[in-house]
C-alpha cells in the first residue's frame, strides 16, 4: 500500500525532445507528490511538486500531470537538454506520518546532444 | 542558500564495527529524516525526527540503528555494529514550516562495511 511504481527505468531522448516519465501510487491518503532529480554522487534536489487538488502544474521546462482518480502522476520536461541528464525520483508523502517521503524506484535520463 | 551538510563524505568500516554518521541540518528547520540508497536502488526512508524523538521509523530502522541531536546543530545517526548490507549511501534530509512539505537533501555519506 506504501508502494510508488515508477517508469520507464531508464529513457533516451534527443536534445530538444519532450521526456516523460510516469509513476502510479497505492495509498490514497497520499497527499504531496515531489520529483526529485539526482546527479551522480550528489543527493537528491527537489524539482518540482504537487498536491492532489489540482490536475497540473507547470515550472519552466518542467510539468507534472497529476490524475486522482487513476492514482497516477507524470513528469513531462519539454525541450529536454542534455544538463537534464540525471536520475529521476518521484516520491509521495502524507502529513499525518510526519511526511516521510516514499520513492518511487527512479528513471536514468540521457539527452542525447 | 543554506543546504544540509553531512560528513564524512565517505566511509570504510569493518563489519561488526560501530559507524556515526553526521549531519547538520539546514538552520530553524525542525524536521530531520536519514535516508539510505543502496548502490543502484531507490531511496529508502530510515527514521524522521522532531522535538527531540523519533516521529517514525521504517522497518530498516532496527535496533541497530539510533538517532541523536546532541546539539543544537548536529543530527546523526549511529550504526552500532555494522553488517555488509548496511553498505548504502545515506543521506541526511530537514524540512521547515516556511518551506512546507519539501526535504532538503544532503549530498549523503557513502558507506562501504567489509
Amino acid at each position: 500500500q506504501q508502494q510508488v511504481k515508477q517508469s520507464p527505468q531508464s529513457l533516451i531522448v534527443q536534445k530538444g525532445g519532450i521526456s516523460i516519465i510516469n509513476c502510479a501510487y497505492e495509498n490514497t491518503a497520499f497527499d504531496y507528490f515531489p520529483w526529485y532529480q539526482q546527479f551522480p554522487g550528489k543527493g537528491p534536489a527537489l524539482l518540482i511538486a504537487i498536491r492532489p487538488d489540482v490536475s497540473e502544474k507547470k515550472e519552466g521546462r518542467f510539468t507534472i500531470s497529476f490524475n486522482k482518480s487513476a492514482k497516477q502522476f507524470s513528469l513531462h520536461i519539454m525541450d529536454s537538454q542534455p544538463g537534464d541528464s540525471a536520475t529521476y525520483f518521484c516520491a509521495a508523502s502524507k502529513e499525518t506520518s510526519g511526511s516521510r517521503l516514499t520513492f518511487g524506484e527512479g528513471t536514468q535520463l540521457t539527452v542525447n546532444p | 542558500e543554506p543546504e544540509v551538510t553531512q560528513t564524512p563524505s565517505h566511509q570504510v568500516t569493518q563489519m561488526g564495527q560501530e559507524v556515526i554518521l553526521r549531519c547538520v541540518p539546514i538552520s530553524n528547520h525542525l524536521y530531520f529524516y536519514w535516508y539510505r540508497q543502496i548502490l543502484g536502488q531507490k531511496v529508502e526512508f530510515l527514521v524522521s525526527f522532531y522535538n527531540n524523538e523519533i516521529s517514525e521509523k521504517s522497518e530498516i530502522f532496527d535496533d541497530q540503528f539510533s538517532v541523536e541531536r546532541p546539539d543544537g546543530s548536529n543530527f546523526t545517526l549511529k550504526i552500532r555494529s555494522t553488517k555488509l548490507e548496511d553498505s548504502a549511501m545515506y543521506f541526511c534530509a530537514s524540512r521547515g514550516w516556511t518551506s512546507g512539505e519539501t526535504q532538503y537533501f544532503g549530498p549523503g555519506t557513502r558507506l562501504l562495511v567489509l
